[in-house]
């Protein structure tokens, strides 16, 4: 497909147990992002990558969360020991590395985590 | 870090009707991007900005980059009900560090 991937769409985990979301970006866009949207609010930023640059893990709220980005494409972020407070959307963009385009975000449909 | 305040915060306007947004911010932005996001959906580019007194349509929305570089607004004209949906703005400071984005305008509208 031509657009961000992420899968899956929904996933219900129970307390403490880890969970692993992946993301699939717009091919050729060498920037990746992950953010995480409570309900009825913004965009949290969690973790960013560009390239084979060290990722930018600023947004990370806790040592329970890590991504990976493979290849430079897919990434998986993973979230250990789940709590219910992290019952949110969390949503996957990307984009181009150089030129304007570099700011323009396209975004996945995000997955949706409910802890029971 | 930076904050842009988006307002207003909700909006309930009737079919038809002109709706305007916007997002300011204490600093200068150098780019300036208006987001739609519908339920259960992503966040869809609808606007970039990246000019100083840009003005730039997209079929029924218009979106403006601020001449003082610290804000923007989002027009969106004849509203239908498929409108609906929440609008963010986000932007690029002056430093060039990632997106910095609004907290959203809840737009509803009544057929």
């Amino acid at each position: 497909g031509a657009g961000v991937s992420q899968s899956p769409s929904n996933k219900v985990t129970e307390k403490g147990k880890d969970v692993e979301l992946r993301c699939d970006p717009i091919s050729g866009h060498t920037a990746l992002y992950w953010y995480r949207q409570s309900l009825g609010q913004g965009l949290e930023f969690l973790i960013y990558f560009q390239g084979n640059s060290a990722p930018d893990k600023s947004g990370l709220p806790s040592d329970r969360f890590s991504a990976e980005r493979t290849g430079g494409s897919v990434s998986t972020l993973t979230i250990q020991r789940t709590q219910q407070e992290d019952s949110a959307v969390y949503l996957c963009a990307s984009s181009l590395a150089l030129g304007t385009g570099a700011y323009e975000q396209y975004f996945g449909p995000g997955t949706r985590l409910t802890v029971t | 870090g930076q904050q842009l305040n988006q307002s207003p915060q909700s909006m309930f306007i009737q079919e038809g009707e002109d709706v305007s947004m916007n997002c300011t911010s204490s600093s200068i932005f150098n780019t300036w991007l208006w987001y739609k996001q519908e339920p259960g959906e992503g966040p869809v580019l609808l606007i970039a900005l990246y000019k100083a007194g840009e003005l730039t349509s997209n079929g029924r929305l218009t979106a403006q980059f601020g001449i003082t570089r610290k804000d923007s607004f989002l027009n969106i004209s004849a509203s239908i009900p498929s409108d609906v949906g929440i609008y963010f703005c986000a932007g690029v400071d002056n430093a060039g560090n990632m997106l910095t984005f609004g907290g959203g305008t809840r737009l509803m509208v009544k057929p």
